[in-house]
């Protein structure tokens, strides 16, 4: 059974550009959250999409957006980056949410300059 | 005041050595969740549980849902078990579709 594939596993960005990172789940999983991890602030939670549908959200600007699509994969996108995007994004796919057990993506480590 | 709690924040083993790692939670909850991270940044999923105990090799994860607190024990510790592992609870509002972070403990075994 394939795991959780995040793509790309790196990015750099300049200020101001935007980012979109990938997230595809287990098979069979209708939930994606993802999550932001940095020194700082350790593993924030982002948003969770179950079934294409947006279910929670962190709190976060709204330069932060996803999506997800019929085949649960799910896209994040950033827009107008600023350095503090600077972090490891991780996504998390479970059959049901965060009661269910939750297998993780590698992360994409994205760098801002 | 976190949600969650976890101590140590820095441990340090020789090979061999048992190791407990502690979480504490200031919510009721269904359910926790032990996680390990090695360095390269990927999250791998070691325990989800309710009630109890449950072991895995030389894992064992307990919880006591009264006392709200939860211990990740383990046994005959290795270098290759060097990781942080951090422990996580649902939220318990709504669809409990997002998991609260405590801050890793940082695990470093030796020869």
């Amino acid at each position: 059974k394939a795991g959780v594939t995040q793509t790309p596993r790196y990015l750099i960005k300049t200020r101001g550009q935007q980012v979109t990172l990938s997230c595809s789940p287990i098979s069979g999983h209708r939930s994606v959250s993802w999550y932001q991890q940095t020194p700082g602030q350790g593993l924030q939670f982002l948003f969770e999409y179950f079934s294409e549908t947006q279910r929670n959200k962190g709190n976060f600007p709204g330069r932060f957006s996803g999506r997800q699509f019929s085949n649960s994969r799910s896209e994040m996108n950033v827009s107008t980056l600023e350095l503090g995007d600077s972090a490891l994004y991780l996504c998390a796919s479970s059959l049901a949410g965060a009661v269910t057990e939750a297998f993780f993506g590698q992360g994409t480590r994205l760098t801002v300059v | 005041k976190n949600e969650v709690e976890q101590s140590p924040q820095n441990l340090t083993a020789q090979e061999g050595e048992f190791i407990t790692i502690n979480c504490s939670y200031s919510v009721g909850i269904s359910a926790l969740h032990w996680l390990q991270q090695h360095p390269g940044g990927g999250i791998v999923s070691l325990f989800m549980l309710s009630s109890g105990k449950k072991k895995h090799g030389r894992l064992i994860a307990t919880i006591n849902i009264q006392e709200k607190h939860s211990s990740l024990h383990i046994t005959a510790s290795h270098p290759r078990d060097s990781a942080v592992y951090i422990c996580a609870v649902p939220s318990n509002t709504g669809t409990a579709s997002k998991l609260t972070f405590g801050t890793g403990t940082r695990l470093q075994v030796t020869l």
